[in-house]
């Protein structure tokens, strides 16, 4: 059971580049969501979403874009890379209900140069 | 602003001891209230969730709940060096849906000493 899975593991971009990072789950979990974690900071919710075809931004998605095909994916695009969005990013999913616990992938560390 | 306030440490604690992690909230109609641990390096994993107030016991830990005083916490009895991580407190202020009112604390970084 592979859970949340996350590619690349880390990376390093150019200002001005952009990169799609990937997320896939195998839970069957309507819920998925993009967190960046700066050092020394909690989570902050970029996106989120409830199933395929809907998405909402969270507090910080200045920046980023998502899209939801299918129930397995939920890819983040940066389109025009800055040093600030230089962070560790995690997907999670959870299922139906507000209580559900948080599955997390194992993240991506971003530098942007 | 929806706010979750925890002292950052590091709370340091002698092997075998009770590690005591405190978070408060600032919103009172939070609902359901969460601890993830957060080895370095790692992702954050679901430890205790507690929605009532009350004590929720699960094998060395204990999570407390006090709605009135917007306060929740985590009891590590019989403290282990693998208990070293940092202890992130996530609060879920009223989702319509799943977790995307969910917030997470700035986390305690806890050491367990030998």
């Amino acid at each position: 059971n592979a859970g949340v899975t996350q590619t690349p593991k880390f990376r390093i971009l150019k200002i001005g580049q952009s990169m799609t990072l990937q997320c896939t789950q195998d839970m069957n979990h309507n819920y998925m969501y993009w967190y960046r974690q700066d050092p020394g900071m909690g989570l902050k919710l970029i996106y989120y979403s409830v199933g395929a075809g809907i998405t909402d931004k969270g507090e910080v998605p200045n920046g980023y874009n998502v899209s939801r095909s299918t129930t397995e994916d939920f890819p983040l695009r940066l389109e025009l890379a800055a040093p600030s969005q230089t962070s560790v990013y995690f997907c999670a999913s959870s299922s139906y209900n507000r209580d559900s616990p948080l599955h997390f992938g194992n993240g991506t560390r971003l530098t942007v140069t | 602003q929806k706010e979750v306030e925890q002292n950052s440490g590091p709370l340091s604690v002698p092997e075998g001891a009770i590690a005591s992690l405190n978070c408060t909230y600032s919103d009172r109609g939070s609902q359901s209230f969460f601890w993830y641990r957060q080895y370095s390096g790692k992702s954050p994993e679901l430890i205790m969730s507690i929605y009532s107030n009350g004590d929720k016991e699960d094998g060395r830990f204990t999570a407390q709940l006090n709605k009135a005083s917007q306060y929740v916490s985590l009891l590590i009895r019989d403290s282990q060096p693998s208990d070293s991580a940092t202890y992130l407190c996530a609060v879920n202020f009223r989702s319509n849906f799943g977790n995307e009112k969910l917030t997470f604390g700035t986390g305690t970084r806890l050491t367990i000493i030998p």
